[in-house]
C-alpha cells in the first residue's frame, strides 16, 4: 500500500530556532494534512492543503504542497515550549477517500 | 461542540476477553473512522463508514475484530477474543464531506494482558 516518509524522526532544538519537517510519497496525493499529537491525547488537525503549490499559514506555522504532489512540508518559525510533540504528516492517496499517515517527527525543545 | 467522545480511555482485560470501544462523533459529520496507534507500526487505519455505512474494512486485522454503526451519533468497534498483541492506542475520527480532514478523539488505551 501507500507510504509516506517522514523526516526527520526527531528534532532536539532550542527555543527561538525554526523547525523544518517534511514528506515524501512514491505516488500522487490529492490531499495533505499536518497533525500534531501531545503526550495521552488523539492528533490535533494543524494545516490542510488541498491543491499543488499551495502554501498555507496558521500562526508560526506554515505548510506546502508540493507541485509534484508527492510531497509536502511544515515550517515552525521562533520555537516556543508547548511545540513540543509529534507532528504526523497524513495524505490522501489519489482515488482513496482515507488518510496514510507518516511515521511522525518527535519534537523537543531545550529552554 | 464537544468533539470526538470516546470511552473508555483506558481499558485493561485478560486474553481471551471480548473488549467494546466507543465512539460518538461529531454532530453532523458524516464520515467515521478507526485507527489504532502502537509504537511499531504507527497509526493505522481500521475501517471507515460513511453515512453509517462501513466503505472499507481492509484494515481490519483480522475476524476477531468487528466494527459497527447502528447510528449517525454512535459507533463501537469489538475485539473477541483479545490478546495481547492487541495493545494499542485506539483513535476514532470524524470528519464532515471532505472523508480526509478527520478530526481525533482523544484515544482508548486497550492492554491485554
Amino acid at each position: 500500500g501507500q507510504q509516506l516518509n517522514q523526516s526527520p524522526q526527531s528534532m532536539f532544538i532550542q527555543e527561538g530556532e525554526d523547525v523544518s519537517m517534511n514528506c515524501t510519497s512514491s505516488s500522487i496525493f490529492n490531499t495533505w494534512l499536518w497533525y500534531k499529537q501531545d503526550p495521552g491525547e488523539g492528533p490535533v488537525l494543524l494545516i490542510a492543503l488541498y491543491k499543488a503549490g499551495e502554501l498555507t499559514s496558521n500562526g508560526r506555522l506554515t505548510a506546502q504542497f508540493g507541485i509534484t504532489r508527492k510531497d509536502s512540508f511544515l515550517n515552525i518559525s521562533a520555537s516556543i515550549p508547548s511545540d513540543v510533540g509529534i507532528y504526523f504528516c497524513a495524505g490522501a492517496p489519489q482515488g482513496a477517500q482515507k488518510l496514510v499517515f507518516g511515521q511522525g517527527t518527535r519534537l523537543t525543545i531545550n529552554p | 461542540d464537544a468533539g470526538v467522545i470516546q470511552s473508555p480511555r483506558h481499558e485493561v482485560t485478560e486474553m481471551g476477553q471480548e473488549v467494546t470501544l466507543r465512539c460518538k462523533p461529531i454532530s453532523g459529520h458524516d464520515y467515521l473512522f478507526w485507527y489504532r496507534q502502537t509504537m511499531m507500526r504507527g497509526l493505522e487505519l481500521l475501517i471507515y463508514f460513511n453515512n453509517n455505512v462501513p466503505i472499507d474494512d481492509s484494515g481490519m486485522p483480522e475476524d476477531r475484530f468487528s466494527a459497527k454503526m447502528p447510528n449517525a451519533s454512535f459507533s463501537t468497534l469489538k475485539i473477541q477474543p483479545s490478546e495481547p498483541r492487541d495493545s494499542a492506542v485506539y483513535f476514532c475520527a470524524s470528519s464532515f464531506i471532505r472523508a480526509t480532514e478527520a478530526f481525533f478523539g482523544q484515544g482508548t488505551r486497550l492492554t491485554v494482558v
